[in-house]
């Protein structure tokens, strides 16, 4: 049975600074989802990873993935208080259900 | 093209009453997830339906817990004789899912459950 993990579960940061949350799953997945939920709101689709290697940049968020390791991340650069929100990994069985399994989320609060 | 569509978005239960959350997915999609958000916690994964078929139910509760997806009108998740370990955000999401896309899924706003 797929599992993912995410670190950290809490992550405060300045403004301006760089940090790196890391997802990690037990078995093989078929994609790779990255979603932001903002307090009290539903999930916002941020990027989908298809593959080993994949990787994708929007705005000061980039993730990718290395199917090998059994890992993705999501990079932040020069971070910006609007970042501020919950930040959820997911993997996938994919074939006929591809029903989501999700990580416990990154709750990152961004100080000024 | 509206998104996925979720009513309520918040109800209010007492003990032993019964909750009926609804979800029209998105326009052309044929894909229903429902998913259930404890607080502070990530999203666990409950049933998928496809029009007027269960998939997969693993992740329902054994008793209480029902979904339907009929040929016409939204997709349904009942929960009898709540209780206030049933308090949760439930999310639904759509896909639509053929060939090569990569079957992303799109969620509702979400309904929130309150049992008092």
């Amino acid at each position: 049975e797929l599992k993912v993990e995410q670190n950290p579960l809490f992550l405060s940061m300045q403004e301006g600074k760089n940090y790196t949350i890391y997802c990690n799953y037990s078995t093989t997945s078929d994609r790779l989802y990255w979603y932001r939920q903002d307090p009290g709101k539903s999930l916002e689709s941020l990027f989908v990873l298809l593959s080993n290697g994949a990787v994708k940049q929007e705005g000061r968020l980039m993730a990718s993935l290395d199917t090998k390791a059994r890992l993705s991340t999501l990079h932040i650069t020069a971070a910006v208080h609007d970042l501020s929100a919950t930040y959820f990994c997911a993997g996938t069985y994919g074939g006929a259900t591809n029903k989501l399994i999700f990580g416990t989320g990154t709750l990152l609060a961004v100080q000024p | 093209n509206a998104g996925v569509m979720q009513n309520p978005r918040h109800l209010v239960r007492r003990r032993g009453q019964e909750a009926r959350l609804r979800c029209s997915p998105m326009k052309g999609h044929s894909h229903v997830y429902w998913y259930r958000q404890l607080p502070e916690e990530g999203l666990k994964f409950m049933v998928y339906l496809q029009k007027e078929n269960i998939i997969d139910e693993s992740g329902m509760p054994k008793e209480r817990f029902s979904a339907e997806f009929p040929k016409e009108g939204p997709s349904i998740l009942r929960i009898q004789q709540v209780v206030r370990g049933d308090s949760a955000a439930y999310f639904c999401a759509s896909s639509h899912r053929q060939g090569r896309d990569t079957g992303e899924l799109f969620f509702g706003e979400g309904s929130r459950l309150t049992v008092l």
